[in-house]
């Protein structure tokens, strides 16, 4: 069974800098099930990217996600109050089949 | 436009069963590759995958929690029930319930639109 690893735990920002997010998996894995989710406080999560790097509807293009088999990374360019949030990655395995979600990351205004 | 709802009792005592209803609007399980599934959050935790059914019956348990669950859909009613026996107060969380879709083209087994959730609490 896949394990993610997201760091940090919690990233202190000012608006306007640059977030950089990672999930590391366990075995690797194939991009194309890895996705990244938004929860703000007391809100149900939000699907921000599908397939590794793929928006999806609605999703602002600061955010942005990258990467392959074991390392995966979700930025966002320059950080508005609205994504003050904790960020979930998730994964889908076939065998056995399941999902599987990071521990999250918490963008805190610093 | 895709909505889901929660429902059920929100206080159960441990050792009691579970069963949670996610009422579902704007799309049917009766289309192909659609799936809704239940996922779980204590509070302060991270989000756990529970169960999923798809259009055509097929159904995903987490493997851990496998002999607790049972998920059913009832297309008439357009609805998802979930069960799960033997609560304890590890089970105190918010459950939600969420929608995922495959086509032929791009089936990425993501949750893209989810119900608000429902918090559920286990004392006695």
């Amino acid at each position: 069974e896949v394990v993610l690893t997201q760091s940090p735990d919690t990233l202190s920002l000012s608006p306007g800098e640059r977030a950089t997010l990672s999930c590391r998996a366990s075995p690797s894995i194939l991009s194309a099930y890895l996705a990244w989710y938004q929860q703000r406080p007391g809100q149900a999560p939000r699907l921000l990217i599908f397939g590794g790097s793929n928006r999806a509807t609605g999703i602002p293009d600061r955010f942005s996600g990258s990467g392959s088999g074991a390392d995966f990374t979700l930025i966002i360019s320059r950080v508005e109050s609205e994504d003050f949030a904790v960020y979930y990655c998730q994964h889908y395995g076939s065998s056995p089949p399941t999902w599987t979600f990071g521990q999250g990351t918490r963008v805190e205004i610093k | 436009q895709i909505t889901l709802e929660e429902s059920g009792r929100t206080l159960v005592k441990p050792t009691q069963t579970l069963t949670l209803t996610c009422t579902l609007s704007g799309f049917s399980l009766n289309t192909g590759g659609v799936g809704v599934g239940w996922i779980r959050q204590a509070p302060g935790k991270a989000l756990e995958f529970l169960a999923l059914v798809y259009w055509n019956d097929d159904k995903r348990y987490n493997p851990s929690l496998k002999s607790r669950l049972t998920i059913t859909k009832d297309t008439s009613k357009n609805q998802v029930v979930l069960t799960m026996a033997t609560m304890g107060p590890v089970d105190t969380g918010t459950y939600f319930c969420a929608h995922t879709t495959c086509s032929v083209s791009s089936c990425h087994r993501v949750f893209d639109s989810w119900g608000l959730g429902t918090l559920v609490t286990v004392s006695s």
